[in-house]
């Protein structure tokens, strides 16, 4: 089975700073990898996904993330944070059967 | 476009009691899917279907009962609620088959259950 691991419980950076949210996965084919944020008493929103047609993947609100092979790594950036990225982040890969594996989640913390 | 629904938002349970979470979606999508959240944990698959009259076992069934008797509605039951089962619980859906693997999953705005 698939599994995921996202380093960092909780991630706080300041307003303007560089976000860095990390993801490891484990596969031994091609994963199909996605990034999904959650705000407060919401549901998941997706943010982007790595679909092999490139490695560096552009989402929503500025958030990118880059497909490493050889590290067997999706991390999530973006350039400067802003109050509203304050949220959950959740990488998650696809499975076989179309079954979504989740890392554990990063709670972001954007301070003033 | 409404896309998942789940009801009711919040539910409170004395142990023991039992109840129907009810998610629907107007997406025409094959597979549906509960997940429950817990801190630090993530989101954990309880049941999936990949199609009306067809369901499995996720990774945390025990529990829970699904049915799949439309292709828009997955409703999920607890038998006899106990407080291990407070967790908020998301109803997932999406395409699937070959060459929809890289399509995204919708969720719901969960329901969040807690079991006294």
């Amino acid at each position: 089975a698939q599994s995921v691991t996202q380093l960092g419980s909780h991630v706080s950076v300041s307003e303007g700073a560089l976000v860095l949210l990390r993801c490891n996965y484990s596969s031994s084919v091609p994963p199909y990898l996605f990034w999904y944020v959650q705000y407060p008493n919401q549901g998941l929103q997706l943010l982007l996904k790595y679909t092999s047609a490139a490695t560096l993947v552009k989402g929503i609100n500025g958030f990118e993330a880059e497909f490493k092979k050889s590290e067997t790594s999706f991390h999530l950036t973006k350039p400067s944070a802003h109050m509203s990225d304050a949220a959950e982040y959740f990488c998650a890969v696809r499975e076989g059967g179309n079954k979504l594996v989740f890392g554990a989640g990063t709670i972001l913390r954007v301070k003033s | 476009n409404a896309g998942v629904t789940q009801t009711p938002k919040f539910q409170v349970l004395k142990t023991g009691q039992s109840m129907t979470l009810q998610c629907a979606q107007d997406m025409n999508h094959e597979y549906m899917s509960w997940y429950r959240q817990d801190p630090g944990m993530g989101l954990r698959l309880i049941h999936y279907s990949v199609g009306a009259g067809i369901t499995d076992q996720g990774e945390v069934p025990n529990g829970y009962n699904v049915s799949r008797s439309t292709t828009e509605d997955f409703p999920l039951r607890l038998l006899s609620a106990a407080p291990s089962q407070t967790s908020v619980y998301f109803c997932a859906s999406s395409l699937t088959g070959l060459g929809k693997l890289n399509t995204e999953a919708f969720f719901g705005q969960g329901t969040r259950l807690t079991v006294v």
